[in-house]
């Protein structure tokens, strides 16, 4: 099956700073989305973007399909961005979302 | 619009029982997802319904069981539970469109087997 590799796997941050968050993806996708679990472990959807480029407030996201990786990025981070960062994709139809390891963010005042 | 609802949200058991827990996916959405998260294998799917019809399954032993309903209400089971099934158990409502599967999770389902 499809194969998802997230990186770094933790990232420890100034309030303030910017940062690049990576997702790896071993075959072409229909369906990329990601997630922020915050600590009490709910899951929020931040992007669905199987390809292209999308922005929302402080976060942005881009996925290059052809090279098989997207990228989120947080400027000016807060403490509440603080938690773990999911890529989660699908190859094909209807198939089932496969997530990654995940990264572990922490934003220190 | 109403979210993803799922209950109970904790729970404990022991060895051997059996649980059941429920899901409410949000209005008009017609698949449920179900997955499972541990701190040493992340989130895996268990089974997906759509319909009222499983249409993907994880790979997880037979303990492992769901159904839907016909308001779309979703249910799943695990029998005979064994100490490794603590985790937290989250389910995802979506529209089932291919191409266009959104995923919205709920708080999720945390179960501790003692």
């Amino acid at each position: 099956g499809i194969q998802v590799e997230q990186s770094p796997p933790d990232l420890i941050l100034q309030e303030g700073a910017n940062s690049t968050l990576r997702c790896n993806f071993s075959d072409s996708v229909n369906n990329l989305q990601w997630f922020h679990q915050n600590p009490w472990g709910q899951l929020i959807n931040l992007f669905y973007i199987p390809s292209g480029t999308k922005q929302n407030g402080r976060l942005s996201a881009t996925t290059v399909a052809t090279e098989r990786y997207s990228l989120l990025y947080i400027s000016s981070s807060q403490t509440t961005d603080s938690g773990v960062y999911f890529c989660a994709v699908a190859s094909s139809g209807n198939t089932p979302l496969v997530f990654g390891k995940g990264t572990r963010l922490s934003v220190i005042a | 619009k109403a979210g993803v609802t799922q209950t109970p949200r904790y729970l404990i058991k022991t060895r051997g029982q059996q649980v059941t827990l429920s899901c409410s996916p949000i209005s008009g959405h017609r698949s449920v997802s179900w997955y499972q998260q541990t701190p040493g294998q992340g989130l895996q799917f268990l089974f997906e319904y759509f319909s009222e019809t499983q249409r993907n399954k994880g790979n997880f032993p037979g303990r492992f069981s769901g159904r839907q309903f016909s308001n779309s209400r979703s249910e799943m089971n695990v029998s005979t539970l064994e100490l490794g099934d603590s985790a937290l158990y989250l389910c995802a409502s979506s529209s089932g469109t291919a191409g266009a599967n959104v995923l919205t999770f709920g708080a999720g389902s945390r179960l501790t087997v003692l």
